[in-house]
């Protein structure tokens, strides 16, 4: 399978506790995202990292949150102290940057890791 | 982004054209239009895309208005594997890279 991976798909935790996500984008692609969906909403964007520089950051990401893409390869979303809030499924997605803008740039979605925090 | 504005919901007969409206109306000259799907207990994917032009690809058409203030989604042959939250993005090319998902319309196609 040449798609976008995302480990673990489920994860229960208390609250309080910390927890990591590992995203494997397509192999190619030098774009990777992070989304949060709720129940009954669509995506919301969190971060954007271009190679290994993470280039854009949401409001919604506050400092209990963390991405990193070290090599410019997979990636990571850490959350700590989790709050009963951050319940979600988060999505990773990722693309290629083409030359030519807007042509296209389509994201390659992840299954998503559904988050509970007790 | 700009905002765009769909039905919560749509139903369609197995086998039947679908038509999924989607309204813009503050569009700017820069803005692609974009279509993601998400089926139950996926990630979203890729449908179309379109700038002023029509456009078809093996999944979809893509109807955009003359005035671009308005675009339509065709499925032309609705199946049980497209029931799912549609999603009508507006993704200028001069801004960021994110998606800006609204609420998208669930398509209930019914056998």
């Amino acid at each position: 399978d040449t798609g976008v991976s995302q480990d673990p798909r489920h994860k229960i935790t208390k609250r309080g506790q910390n927890v990591t996500f590992r995203c494997d984008p397509i192999s190619e692609h030098n774009r990777l995202y992070w989304y949060r969906q709720t129940l009954g909403q669509g995506p919301e964007f969190l971060t954007y990292f271009q190679n290994e520089a993470q280039l854009e950051k949401s409001r919604l990401l506050s400092d209990r949150f963390s991405a990193e893409r070290p090599k410019g390869s997979f990636s990571t979303l850490e959350i700590q102290r989790t709050e009963q809030g951050d319940s979600a499924m988060y999505l990773c997605a990722s693309s290629l940057k083409m030359r030519l803008a807007g042509s296209g740039n389509e994201q390659f979605f992840g299954p998503g890791t559904r988050l509970t925090v007790l | 982004d700009a905002k765009t504005t769909q039905p919560n919901s749509m139903e369609s007969n197995e086998e039947e054209p679908v038509h999924l409206p989607c309204n813009h109306s503050t569009i700017s000259g820069t803005d692609y239009i974009h279509w993601y799907r998400q089926l139950p207990s996926q990630g979203p994917e890729y449908v179309i895309h379109g700038l002023t032009s029509n456009v078809n690809n093996r999944m979809a058409s893509l109807a955009i208005a003359e005035d671009r203030k308005s675009s339509t989604l065709i499925l032309h042959r609705a199946t049980l594997r497209d029931a799912a939250v549609y999603y009508c993005i507006l993704r200028s090319s001069n801004a960021g890279n994110m998606l800006t998902f609204g609420g998208g319309t669930r398509l209930m196609v019914k056998p």
